[in-house]
């Protein structure tokens, strides 16, 4: 069962503009949430998370925003440049030992 | 500061041979580690993950297994890959303590032929 999916599998955006990326999951009891991004070959980089106890958590170009009564989580960067372009996942945990990822959404920043 | 190494980066092995991954931290003392599977175009399967040395939980039956011999260190073993094992596999690491952040390896390229 995907506690946490990633329903948009792709998306193209123009460079300066914004890039939002959605995230929904079903597990009440997550209290922390994760963005991260990944290159091919590479492991996924941590980008930034947010506490259930907040609704929002910016840093830099970065923010992402948490709606509890929804079970939905966004990404939003701002503003997207070519170099934004990779895989992103959203992953939650409960109580933090074990993490569940969605499936990633691939974003391409067109210059 | 803390590192995650894992090796080798890319392995290409038979159908029926047997697996070693093996991952490491250095910085940190006690983290939880974990082993995740990227299958081509899939998103992350955790394997494995490990609260102490000699604690594994397994996530997902299957022909692999894995072993915490050391507190920092975390491998990933099979006696006889399968062609459905080819795949990206990524250790991380998480602080026990005060960072809920999950910290990734560089991963290793698996090609089973």
């Amino acid at each position: 069962d995907q506690q946490v999916k990633q329903n948009s599998p792709s998306l193209s955006v123009q460079e300066g503009r914004i890039s939002i990326l959605n995230c929904d999951y079903t597990n009440s009891m997550f209290d922390y949430f994760l963005w991260y991004k990944k290159y091919p070959a590479e492991g996924p980089t941590f980008l930034i998370s947010i506490s259930s106890i907040k609704d929002k958590n910016e840093d830099g170009r970065f923010t992402v925003f948490l709606n509890k009564s929804a079970k939905h989580l966004s990404l939003h960067i701002v503003p997207s440049q070519p170099g934004d372009s990779a895989v992103y996942f959203c992953a939650a945990s409960a109580f933090g030992n074990q993490f569940y990822f969605g499936t990633g959404t691939s974003l391409t920043v067109i210059p | 500061s803390q590192t995650i190494h894992q090796w080798p980066a890319t392995l290409v092995q038979p159908v029926g041979s047997p697996l070693s991954l093996e991952c490491t931290v250095e910085g940190t003392s006690n983290p939880n580690l974990y082993w995740y599977r990227q299958a081509a175009g899939r998103g992350l399967q955790l394997l494995f993950y490990s609260v102490g040395i000699g604690q594994i939980s397994s996530e997902v039956p299957q022909n692999l297994s894995a072993s915490r011999p050391q507190d920092r260190q975390f491998i990933l073993s099979s006696k006889k890959l399968l062609l459905s094992d080819s795949g990206f596999y990524l250790c991380a690491w998480k602080s026990r303590t005060s960072d809920k952040t999950q910290y990734f390896g560089p991963g290793t390229r698996l090609l089973v032929l």
